[in-house]
C-alpha cells in the first residue's frame, strides 16, 4: 500500500520567508510525527499528533514553528521567518496508534539561503 | 538524550553476516529495543523490535542479552543495499507522546 508521502521533496527559500511542508500519512494511521535532521546530526523530534488530542509540541525549537493536522489526516508544518539554521531535512512519520511502529516518509530537504 | 551507545562505523563484506552491537545499560523493564536504518537520502526504515526474547523477521535477527543491557542486530547475508546508518532505540511500547529518540547510530558500509 501507499506509504507516507511528503511534499515538496526539496525547498529552497530565502531567509525571512515563510514555508509550508506537507505530510500525507498512511491511511488509517491515527498518530503523526514530525522530526528534523540537520546536517551531520541525528533525528530530532518536533511535534506529535494523536487523534483529536492536543498535540505534543515539546520538540518545537521556537515559536516560529507550528503545525496542524486537519481532519485527522494531512499535516502541515509551517516555519515562519525562516533562518539559515532551519536548513535541514524534515521527516514525517505515522503509526497506526501510539504503540505501533512508526513509518517514515522520504522527507523534505529545506535550504534557507 | 539517547539511551543507547553504538559504534560510529563498521565495515562488512558482502555476503557475510553483519553484527551491529548496541549498549543500553539503563534500559527499564517496560522499554523495548527498536532498530531502524536510514539509507542515504531516505527516511528511516523500521527493521525489528523486541522486549527480552530474540526476534527474527525477513530483514534481520535481534539478539537481546539476558540482562537486557545490550543487544545485537544481525543481517545474515549483507548486501551492498544494506549500506546505511543503523539506529538502536529504546522506548516504552506505550510511551508518552510516541516520540523516538535517535542517537548517532552506526554507519554500516558493506563492501564487495
Amino acid at each position: 500500500g501507499a506509504g507516507v508521502s511528503q511534499s515538496p521533496s526539496n525547498k529552497v527559500t530565502e531567509k525571512g520567508k515563510d514555508v509550508e511542508l506537507r505530510c500525507d500519512p498512511i491511511s488509517g494511521h491515527t498518530a503523526l510525527y514530525w522530526y528534523r535532521q540537520s546536517l551531520g546530526q541525528g533525528l530530532e523530534f518536533l511535534i506529535y499528533f494523536q487523534g483529536n488530542s492536543a498535540p505534543d509540541k515539546s520538540g518545537l525549537p521556537s515559536d516560529r514553528f507550528s503545525a496542524e493536522r486537519t481532519g485527522g489526516s494531512v499535516s502541515t508544518l509551517t516555519i515562519q521567518r525562516t533562518q539559515q539554521e532551519d536548513s535541514a531535512v524534515y521527516l514525517c512519520a505515522s503509526s497506526l496508534d501510539p504503540t505501533d511502529t512508526q513509518y517514515f516518509g522520504p522527507g523534505t530537504r529545506l535550504t534557507v539561503l | 538524550d539517547a539511551k543507547t551507545t553504538q559504534p560510529p562505523s563498521m565495515d562488512c563484506a558482502e555476503g557475510r553476516a553483519a553484527n551491529l552491537p548496541c549498549n543500553h545499560s539503563t534500559i527499564s523493564g517496560n522499554e523495548y529495543v527498536y532498530w531502524y536504518r536510514q539509507i542515504h537520502s531516505q527516511g528511516p526504515q523500521y527493521i525489528i523490535h523486541g522486549l527480552k526474547n530474540n526476534e527474527t523477521n525477513e530483514m534481520a535477527s535481534l539478539i537481546i542479552t539476558e540482562d537486557r543491557k545490550s543487544s545485537t542486530l544481525i543481517l545474515p547475508h549483507a548486501t551492498l543495499r544494506d549500506t546505511a546508518v543503523y539506529y538502536c532505540i529504546v522506548s516504552p511500547r506505550y510511551n508518552q507522546g510516541g516520540k523516538l529518540i535517535f542517537g548517532q547510530g552506526t554507519e554500516l558500509s558493506v563492501k564487495p
